[in-house]
């Protein structure tokens, strides 16, 4: 099975850390993790990604468990903006992406 | 930046009518991908193409086909549209490897 599995949804105060998990138990050793997410009304727009090392970004950094089974996008300080439906996806790294789970809806409270 | 342009935002037709819904991508990428995302469900992969004149089936092609005659332009066509695929459509462009997904705004559908 491709899919990843998330949270539906998750609640967070604004300016304090979120941490979004997402399982891919069944990874193979060239996938890559790709994080997206979707602001009501758009297309999905492209988050971060990886592949074993933990990554940073002017978004966001990602944590990929030493197993490879999980990963946990990190949004150090949530904004209001950052209220969105996040995306957890595996890319075979053939350029084919595979279908997207529901993904986790996060609410961030002012 | 990317820029990949759905023809439509919204787009109302009716059961049985053939159905095109257009994706151009300026940026010389390899493959194309459509989706459609439905409540609850997430996005599901419906066709994809990593060449002109290529194309693979995601998981849900059943009722779609996809036309790739140009490297910028990705067509899904509804052959007999019916009313469980109103839906919203979205359409992405990669250059492929471990490379990102840049996605258009997407098309409502709507079939009555």
């Amino acid at each position: 099975d491709a899919k990843t599995t998330q949270p539906n949804s998750m609640e967070s105060n604004e300016e304090e850390p979120v941490h979004l998990p997402c399982n891919h138990s069944t990874i193979s050793g060239t996938d890559y993790i790709h994080w997206y997410r979707q602001l009501p009304s758009q297309g999905p727009e492209y988050v971060i990604h990886g592949l074993t090392s933990n990554v940073n970004n002017r978004m966001a950094s990602l944590a990929i468990a030493e197993d490879r089974k999980s990963s946990t996008l990190i949004l150090h300080r949530a904004t209001l903006r950052d209220a969105a439906v996040y995306y957890c996806i595996r890319n075979n790294n053939a350029g084919n992406m595979l279908t997207f789970g529901g993904g986790t809806r996060l609410m961030v409270k002012p | 930046d990317v820029k990949v342009t759905q023809s439509s935002r919204y787009l109302v037709k009716r059961t049985g009518e053939k159905v095109f819904l257009e994706c151009v991508q300026d940026m010389d990428h390899e493959n194309m991908f459509w989706y459609r995302q439905d409540p609850g469900l997430g996005l599901r992969l419906i066709y994809f193409s990593y060449d002109v004149k290529m194309k693979e089936k995601g998981d849900i092609p059943e009722g779609y086909s996809v036309s790739r005659e140009k490297k910028e332009r990705f067509s899904l066509i509804l052959e007999s549209a019916s009313t469980n695929q109103t839906s919203m459509y979205l359409c992405a462009s990669s250059t492929g490897g471990e490379e990102k997904l840049f996605f258009g705004s997407g098309t409502q559908l709507s079939v009555l």
